[in-house]
């Protein structure tokens, strides 16, 4: 069954520092997602995607994150100049249409974050 | 915000019992969602019920929505100890594209 990839698993940065955050959304997905989970709490919307543009994003999607989509298969999340609070797990997601045409997500097992 | 709470917070049971989780949310929505997450993992869809629907079965899965009382239900019958997970209501808000998650419901169950 396909399934969405992220790489890498875990992330070690320092406090300040790039970090990219890779996804291989499943091939025929037109929506693509980015959620956050801090340790033992809920899982946050950060932003979706479609058609090569952001569709919505949260407040906690500020000028630090972008996304971007460099090629047909690739969904990246950058985070400019990390924060200790950005210490998370960080996971894409993918559906064949929009949620609210009754569309299932499909998640990737996550990137772990952490910024010392 | 759009989601609610889910309760209980925690459940624990004996395997083989039935285990009911709970959600309420509180804007109009096109469908709810129901994840499974098992620990350090990624989380997994099991159901969707739309809006104009009142019950849905899966499997040993059972799940209400109560658009009125803006609430719904996942019920998982003959509960084993591989249901062990945190199970997580989502809703999409009618309109938009974004799929909100409650706070969850960790569920132990004990063989």
């Amino acid at each position: 069954e396909p399934e969405v990839t992220q790489t890498p698993s875990h992330q070690v940065t320092q406090m300040g520092q790039e970090v990219i955050l890779r996804c291989v959304p499943i091939s025929n997905h037109l929506y693509f997602y980015w959620y956050r989970q801090i340790l033992g709490q809920k899982v946050e919307f950060l932003v979706s995607f479609y058609n090569n543009e952001i569709s919505e994003k949260s407040e906690i999607f500020d000028d630090q994150f972008s996304v971007e989509r460099p090629d047909g298969s690739n969904f990246t999340l950058k985070i400019r100049s990390t924060k200790l609070e950005d210490s998370a797990m960080y996971f894409c997601a993918s559906s064949v249409a929009g949620s609210s045409y009754n569309s299932p997500l499909h998640f990737g097992n996550g990137t772990r974050l952490t910024v010392t | 915000s759009q989601q609610g709470e889910e309760d209980p917070q925690a459940l624990s049971i004996q395997e083989g019992e039935n285990a009911t989780m709970n959600c309420s949310y509180k804007t109009s929505i096109n469908n709810l969602q129901w994840y499974r997450q098992n620990s350090g993992r990624g989380l997994v869809h099991l159901i969707l019920i739309r809006s104009n629907e009142r019950e849905k079965h899966s499997g040993r899965l059972r799940v209400t929505l109560d658009t009125s009382k803006k609430s719904s239900s996942l019920l998982i019958t003959a509960s084993r100890a591989a249901d062990t997970a945190s199970y997580f209501c989502a809703t999409d808000g009618k309109y938009g594209n974004k799929l909100v998650f409650g706070a969850g419901t960790i569920l132990r169950v004990k063989s």
